[in-house]
């Protein structure tokens, strides 16, 4: 079975440009997280989603950073615009939230790097 | 706000010694889960516990959530080179809250042969 999908794995942009991370969950899979992670914060829960509903956003950093779940099969973060200061690598997983021991499947992660 | 703090960072020690990781928090968690993560990778999920002084094995790991379910251990005995890695524990919030899954800052840990 395929894993949880991200693209790309790797982006170079150059500050004020917009950036756009994808993901696709487990298919089945009710529950989808986007994570950052960086030497200095360690990975940081962003947002999540229960049945393609955002539960709770309050580790999005500011503004500049949205995030959208049009289906149960992909998922969109989007940086508008971007700055150095937001290279991470962005991981997204997805598990089935039936009870409180669900398993989290991460990504490959995509690597952000902002000149 | 949930916090979890994991100590040490970092730790490097010989093949053959033990070790133990510590994850802590002022929160009551309903559920706590250890991670392993490679470089290039995402983490892969060793093991949950859920039951307040439930303790767990997994081949040399041993994991044990405290009575109070605020906090857990991850013990290793006989590190081996093949352990080397970062180790991560997450905690759930209350489930019927939505789910909510923070993670401690990680132990990157150094096992030389």
């Amino acid at each position: 079975d395929a894993g949880v999908i991200q693209s790309p794995r790797h982006e170079v942009t150059e500050m004020g440009q917009e950036v756009t991370l994808r993901c696709k969950p487990i298919s089945g899979h009710n529950s989808l997280f986007w994570y950052r992670q960086t030497m200095m914060r360690g990975l940081e829960l962003l947002i999540y989603f229960n049945n393609n509903v955002p539960i709770d956003d309050s580790g999005m950093p500011e503004d500049r950073f949205s995030a959208k779940m049009p289906n149960a099969s992909f998922s969109t973060l989007k940086i508008q615009p971007s700055e150095p200061r937001d290279s991470a690598v962005y991981f997204c997983a997805s598990r089935k939230r039936q009870t409180n021991t669900g398993e989290l499947f991460f990504g490959e992660g995509s690597r952000l790097t902002v000149l | 706000t949930q916090l979890l703090e994991q100590s040490p960072q970092f730790l490097s020690i010989q093949e053959g010694e033990n070790l133990t990781v510590y994850c802590n928090s002022s929160s009551v968690f309903s559920s706590l889960q250890w991670y392993r993560q490679e470089p290039g990778e995402g983490p892969v999920l060793l093991v949950t516990v859920v039951t307040g002084g439930e303790v767990k094995k997994l081949k040399r790991l041993t994991f044990q959530f405290g009575d109070a379910r605020k906090d857990s251990s991850l013990h290793i005995t006989a590190a081996q080179p093949g352990d080397t890695g970062l180790y991560l524990c997450a905690g759930e919030a209350d489930y019927n809250q939505g789910g909510k899954l923070i993670f401690g800052q990680g132990t990157e840990l150094s096992v030389k042969p």
